[in-house]
């Protein structure tokens, strides 16, 4: 069955820590992928994604995802966290085929330490 | 400044009582999605909207209903048959064209609260 995974509900860094945001999926191939952060009481707001091609992607407020087809994962990094990052973040996936319906994962609540 | 305005941004209902959500865009997209997000489910879709005066259940329809009658438009009614509706509920949508990868636009949300 088509799936996709957040595997940490919630994540605390301090500021200033790098920061990984863990994301699988379930697909025979290999689907489109997107990371959504939403703030408190807000809509999801687009950080990046990847369709196809050169598989770390750059994204917005210094965010960065990789794409491992081998590991059907794409987790998203950020090197150094801000505190204006706490936020809930979402793993979003189409399952091409699928008549490009967005999947999305549980989300991962990060809190950042001062 | 295009995007998506949801109204309104806090409801309260009592329970009974039918309710409808706005949703208006306008990015010219011919995509339109309801999702219902509760803490800890990550976003469920409801319906969604892929051209005018159509429109397909999600994976919760149930006790929810919606119309397309304009491409700006998709509001969503929450019946008295669902049985939980207190909830955050994002509209969003998508070009839905030739080439859409299905990356979504969303608005800020309409929280509901049932009394």
């Amino acid at each position: 069955a088509q799936s996709v995974t957040q595997p940490d509900i919630h994540i605390t860094v301090s500021e200033g820590a790098s920061l990984e945001l863990r994301c699988n999926y379930s697909y025979g191939a290999t689907p489109y992928l997107f990371w959504y952060v939403q703030s408190p009481g807000q809509g999801l707001q687009l950080l990046l994604k990847y369709f196809s091609g050169d598989t770390l992607v750059q994204g917005i407020k210094g965010f960065e995802a990789e794409f491992k087809r081998s590991q059907s994962s794409f987790n998203l990094r950020k090197p150094s966290v801000h505190w204006s990052d706490a936020a809930e973040y979402f793993c979003a996936v189409v399952f091409t085929g699928g008549g490009n319906k967005l999947t999305f994962g549980t989300g991962t609540q990060l809190k950042v330490e001062l | 400044d295009g995007g998506i305005t949801q109204s309104p941004k806090y409801l309260f209902r009592k329970e009974g009582q039918n309710v409808t959500l706005s949703c208006e865009q306008n990015l010219n997209h011919d995509a339109m999605y309801w999702y219902r997000q509760d803490p800890g489910q990550g976003l469920r879709l409801i319906y969604y909207s892929q051209i005018v005066n159509d429109f397909q259940k999600g994976d919760i329809a149930e006790g929810y209903s919606v119309s397309r009658e304009k491409k700006e438009s998709f509001p969503l009614t929450v019946t008295s048959a669902q049985k939980n509706p207190t909830a955050f509920y994002l509209c969003a949508s998508s070009i839905a064209r030739a080439g859409d990868t299905g990356e979504l636009f969303f608005g800020e949300g309409s929280r509901l609260t049932v009394l």
